[in-house]
């Protein structure tokens, strides 16, 4: 069974930064891209960067880019998001997806983590 | 504003079949494969549809999906008052190089 966990959420205050984690299991984490998607309370599914299964293909959306940094180290099974500069409109249930391609808004999400920025 | 446009809401009666469009583009649709996700109330988003037709194992043959040019439906049949939720669309659009999604359409059972 597809797991996805994401961990690394809570409380910040606006310009600092949180780094978030996911960890993949019953799949082989190394053949799929991965993907980060929020979404704020009572909002939309918000698509946020993707990266390729070996981290040399790189996008995001534009409302993140120069602030996220999406990394992965497949050894550990692992997906992050390197999150700066906060701020108040970042606030959000965070997401991680595997998905088939790095051009896609991912397929499988997570139960998904929670940010927090306020002062 | 999403670039997907999807009603922001659909209902129907128990038994009945609902239908849930999402309308995009020849950037998005028009070129890409099309997911649909289901967002139970306070759960993260599950994913119902893949590659426009496909099901992931575990999710009933009532939901299907379907792609035309620049659209993509949600057909459910034989509603339960289990599948009140909200219902996304999503795909990648390549002028934008980025994923979207449409904006949600809450489905209630009567």
């Amino acid at each position: 069974e597809v797991q996805l966990v994401e961990s690394g959420g809570g409380l910040v205050q606006p310009g600092r930064s949180l780094r978030l984690s996911c960890v993949g299991s019953g799949f082989s984490f190394d053949d799929y891209a991965m993907h980060w998607v929020r979404q704020a309370p009572g909002k939309g599914l918000e698509w946020l960067s993707g990266i390729s299964w070996n981290g040399v293909t790189i996008v995001y959306a534009d409302s993140v880019k120069g602030r996220f940094i999406i990394s992965r180290d497949n050894a550990k099974n692992s997906l992050y998001l390197q999150m700066n500069s906060l701020r108040a409109e970042d606030s959000a249930f965070y997401y991680c997806a595997k998905a088939n391609s790095v051009r896609s808004p991912g397929d499988y999400l997570g139960q998904g983590t929670l940010v927090t920025v306020s002062s | 504003q999403s670039v997907l446009t999807q009603p922001p809401s659909v209902s129907a009666a128990p038994g009945q079949k609902v239908t849930i469009s999402c309308s995009g583009s020849g950037s998005n649709i028009g070129s890409s494969s099309v997911s649909w996700y289901q967002q139970l109330p306070g759960a993260a988003p599950k994913l119902l549809i893949y590659e426009n037709t496909k099901r992931p194992s575990g999710i009933p043959a009532r939901f299907s999906g379907s792609k035309s040019v620049t659209s993509a439906t949600l057909a459910i049949t034989g509603l339960q008052a289990g599948d009140e939720a909200d219902y996304y669309c999503g795909t990648w659009d390549t002028s934008l190089s980025a994923g979207v999604f449409g904006g949600g359409t809450r489905l209630t059972v009567l």
